[in-house]
């Protein structure tokens, strides 16, 4: 059965640092989605990695997939206030399903 | 212009009662899902519709039940309503997988309260 799993959960940042959220998955899959989830919203979409070696970017956001180490990584450059939400990770199981990490609450502080 | 809808936004009734949550997609997707986010974010999924046949059934009580009239349409009744049914559920919907993808895009969420 695919398990997903991030770190960290939390995460308190400083404006203006760098830091990576790691999402490790338990099976064999070449689909990876990260989402946003803003405080009671819904879930946006942020990153359609699907294939190995993937490297998507967005503005302060970098996400990249690793399948042979099934692990995908999402980057943040420089953070900034607005980046505040909580990020999901979600790996397609091969048989239709998304099963989703536990998410990853970010806070970016002045 | 809103992608994927759902009705009503919130929901608070009392134990016992019977519910329902509605969903609508304009993407043009065959694929349709009900998840449920818990107090503590873990989301789930329960079930999927593909061109509106039931394709993913997960382990959930008799008492959900879904129905999908349409391609675009995607039902959620729930019976005899329990406390642990407290959550927020989401709508979304896709593409068919192999039409290279399973990226899904979500509905606003229902936060449904049962006291």
């Amino acid at each position: 059965e695919l398990k997903v799993e991030q770190n960290p959960l939390f995460l308190s940042m400083q404006e203006g640092k760098n830091y990576t959220i790691y999402c490790n998955y338990s099976t064999t899959s070449d689909r990876l989605y990260w989402y946003r989830q803003d405080p009671g919203k819904s879930l946006e979409s942020l990153f359609v990695l699907l294939s190995n070696g993937a490297v998507k970017q967005e503005g302060r956001l970098m996400a990249s997939l690793d399948t042979k180490a099934r692990l995908s990584t999402l980057h943040i450059t420089a953070a900034v206030h607005d980046l505040s939400a909580t990020y999901f990770c979600a790996v397609d199981n091969q048989g239709g399903k998304l099963i989703f990490g536990q998410g990853t609450e970010l806070s970016v502080k002045p | 212009d809103t992608a994927v809808s759902q009705t009503p936004k919130y929901l608070v009734t009392q134990m016992g009662n019977d519910k329902s949550i509605k969903c609508e997609q304009n993407l043009g997707h065959d694929t349709m899902y009900w998840y449920k986010q818990d107090s503590k974010k873990f989301l789930k999924i329960m079930f999927s519709y593909n061109n509106k046949e039931l394709i993913i059934n997960e382990t959930v009580p008799n008492r959900f039940s879904p129905k999908s009239p349409d391609k675009a349409h995607l039902n959620l009744h729930i019976n005899s309503l329990e406390l642990g049914d407290s959550a927020v559920y989401f709508c979304a919907s896709s593409r068919t997988r192999l039409a290279g993808g399973n990226e899904q895009f979500f509905g606003p969420g229902t936060r449904l309260t049962v006291l």
